[in-house]
């Protein structure tokens, strides 16, 4: 089983503010790396897919960046507002077919 | 109407019992995943198919067993269930990887047993 680890598991933020958080894999045999966002009682769904060393993707006010060499990604939330509240899980995908899970950094803006 | 369905959406049971989750996809993908989340930890692999004849072990499938009876369908059983297989079950898809498939999951809504 391979460690992927995200840092740190909870944040706890007021509207407006800006955040980010870590997700730290081995540096080897790497492929891919996803971002999830997971709302309470909902699925996870898919925020970004890195694929390149020093890759770097935005959507909104949420962006992420890579570091294959290193092995870490951070997500970054500017502005945070109280819809960002959710689970962000990272996955590593090793050898083309299996993903690794972080557990994830729960996220909650509070108004 | 979710593109992965997962039933049932919960369920209580007691030890010893079997139960099977299913899954069931629109979204045309070869790849199937049947993942375990337990609070604080990661999503962790239980099974996987990347077609019907093709079945895989993930990190913790002992007590589970699977059965992809179409592409579009599969199925997680607990043979006889332990409390300590309580938790919230996925199931995914995926178009895998390669070409332009990027390997993006597509999950379901959860399946939460409860084991007593």
């Amino acid at each position: 089983i391979l460690n992927v680890e995200q840092s740190p598991q909870s944040l706890h933020v007021q509207e407006g503010d800006s955040t980010n958080f870590t997700c730290s894999f081995p540096s080897s045999n790497f492929y891919a790396l996803h971002w999830y966002r997971w709302e309470t009682a909902k699925s996870p769904e898919a925020l970004f897919v890195m694929t390149l060393n020093g890759d770097e993707k935005k959507k909104g006010r949420i962006s992420a960046t890579l570091n294959t060499k290193e092995g870490y990604s951070y997500l970054y939330i500017k502005g945070s507002q109280p819809e960002d509240s959710a689970t962000y899980l990272c996955a590593f995908l090793y050898n083309f077919n299996k993903f690794y899970f972080g557990s994830g950094t729960k996220l909650n803006v509070k108004p | 109407d979710a593109d992965v369905t997962q039933t049932p959406r919960n369920r209580i049971t007691k030890t010893g019992k079997r139960i099977m989750l299913e899954c069931s996809q629109t979204k045309g993908h070869d790849r199937m995943y049947w993942y375990r989340q337990d609070p604080g930890l990661g999503l962790q692999l239980i099974y996987y198919s990347f077609d019907v004849k093709d079945i895989n072990k993930g990190e913790i499938s002992d007590g589970y067993s699977v059965s992809r009876q179409a592409q579009a369908k599969f199925s997680l059983s607990l043979e006889s269930a332990i409390p300590n297989q309580t938790a919230l079950y996925f199931c995914a898809t995926s178009e895998g990887t390669g070409g332009s498939h990027t390997g993006e999951l597509f999950f379901g809504e959860g399946s939460r047993l409860t084991v007593l």
